[in-house]
């Protein structure tokens, strides 16, 4: 069965320090994995998007997600964190139109 | 990127009244469109897909008299909150899909409803 972990339910970093926002999931076949990110009372807004190519993929604002076959992760990553990354940030499976939600991780910057 | 529009934003409504919230893909034709659910303090929750032309199909535990999901147009979904009680009020989202088995969501804004 399908299921995604995110790992920590809130992550509190200083402004200019590193983030990682880990994710595990398990899947019966090669999925799509999605990070998305949703501000304070704002709609939801795509990161970035693993769907079989590199496994190391890019988003917007910085922010940077490696597919660990091996480890079933998908940990998102940036390398200096700024105050405006303060948000939720949800990993999503998707196999066939089936939508699996991790629980979110809320990101608190400390200035 | 591709834009979903959600409306209204926020609607406050009196208790037994019914409430519809649009959700439009403004420069694509959704061929599935998604209805969630967002508790304070929680992820989403998938209510029902709808898929443009045909019955949505709901979630377990999903009250399909409750929230009526109309999917007219490639471009149109609809709920329908009827006989809105107090215990409805949340965060309802929308996204659609162009198409593809994995194919990439646009989300739209999300709709706050009160039911007082």
């Amino acid at each position: 069965a399908q299921s995604v972990t995110q790992l920590d339910s809130h992550v509190s970093v200083s402004e200019g320090t590193p983030v990682l926002l880990r994710c595990n999931y398990s899947s019966s076949y090669s999925p799509s994995l999605f990070w998305y990110v949703q501000h304070p009372n704002k709609g939801l807004q795509l990161l970035l998007k693993y769907t079989s190519a590199a496994t190391l993929v890019k988003g917007i604002n910085g922010f940077e997600a490696e597919f660990k076959k091996s480890e079933t992760s998908f940990h998102l990553t940036k390398p200096s964190a700024h105050m405006s990354d303060a948000a939720e940030y949800f990993c999503v499976v998707s196999e066939n139109y089936q939508l699996i939600w991790g629980a979110g991780t809320k990101l608190i910057i400390k200035p | 990127g591709a834009v979903v529009s959600q409306h209204p934003s926020r609607v406050i409504c009196k208790s037994g009244t019914s409430v519809k919230i649009e959700c439009r893909s403004l420069d694509f034709q959704a061929t599935t469109m998604f209805w969630y659910r967002q508790f304070p303090k929680k992820s989403l929750m998938l209510m029902a897909t709808s898929n443009e032309g045909s019955k949505a199909t709901y979630e377990q535990g999903v009250e399909k008299d409750k929230f009526l999901i109309n999917h007219a147009s490639l471009t149109l979904s609809t709920l329908t909150v009827t006989s809105a009680h107090p215990e409805d009020s949340s965060f309802y989202i929308c996204s659609a899909t162009r198409g593809g088995a994995n194919g990439e969501l646009f989300f739209g804004e999300g709709s706050r409803l009160t039911v007082l």
